[in-house]
């Protein structure tokens, strides 16, 4: 079955790093994959999405390109603020499908 | 416009007692989903309903666990005879399009 793989944390960084959270997926067909944020104490937020190869999806800084012969949606941001100190979700959904696979999360934590 | 809202947003209850989850979609989404996040994982899909029919139950992890929108808007999880392996954030997702739009959750703990 479907199924998505991110990178475990937690990922520690100082602010103004660059950052890459890996995710890979394993999908028939042409999935649409997402990624959301989780900050502490809050839902689930969509921060991006892409929904056919080679789409960069892109929000806030951050950037994923949909790459369809690696099966990878890896998450990148150019320098990292505190405030993006949250969980990271990648998501696929099949397309002949309707609900969201999850990866595991990998939280983030940006120092001063 | 509001998001979607979840009430109660954290329930403890004891081991063998009733709950109920209660979700409140964007106005107009027609398809809602339920899924279950255990602590340190990722959101697991429950069921899913477009307007009031339960097209999908299948990941409902036991029949303790019932779900229902009679009027296609609001929609109710119940958990009977609660157990600890229930203890988890229960999430709801109105929809639009190919986006799920998320509820800040229900946290919910058996005792």
């Amino acid at each position: 079955g479907d199924s998505v793989t991110q990178m475990e944390g937690p990922v520690t960084l100082s602010e103004e790093a660059f950052l890459t959270i890996n995710c890979t997926y394993t999908a028939t067909g042409y999935p649409s994959l997402f990624w959301y944020v989780q900050y502490p104490g809050e839902g689930l937020q969509l921060l991006l999405k892409a929904t056919k190869a080679d789409d960069k999806g892109s929000n806030k800084g951050f950037e994923a390109t949909y790459r369809k012969e690696t099966t990878s949606f890896h998450l990148e941001k150019g320098s990292v603020q505190v405030s993006d100190s949250a969980v990271y979700f990648c998501a696929l959904r099949g397309d002949s499908s309707y609900k969201l696979i999850f990866g595991s999360g990998t939280r983030l934590l940006v120092r001063p | 416009g509001a998001g979607v809202s979840q009430s109660p947003r954290y329930k403890v209850a004891k081991r063998g007692q009733d709950v109920a989850l209660r979700c409140d979609p964007i106005s107009g989404h027609v398809s809602l989903f339920w899924y279950q996040q255990a602590l340190g994982q990722g959101p697991e899909f429950l069921t899913y309903f477009q307007n009031e029919a339960q097209l999908d139950k299948s990941g409902l992890p036991s029949d303790r666990f019932f779900a229902e929108r009679p009027e296609g808007s609001v929609s109710t999880l119940k958990i009977q005879r609660t157990q600890q392996e229930d203890s988890a954030v229960y999430l709801c997702a109105s929809v639009s399009g190919p986006t799920q739009y998320f509820g800040p959750g229900t946290r919910l703990t058996v005792l």
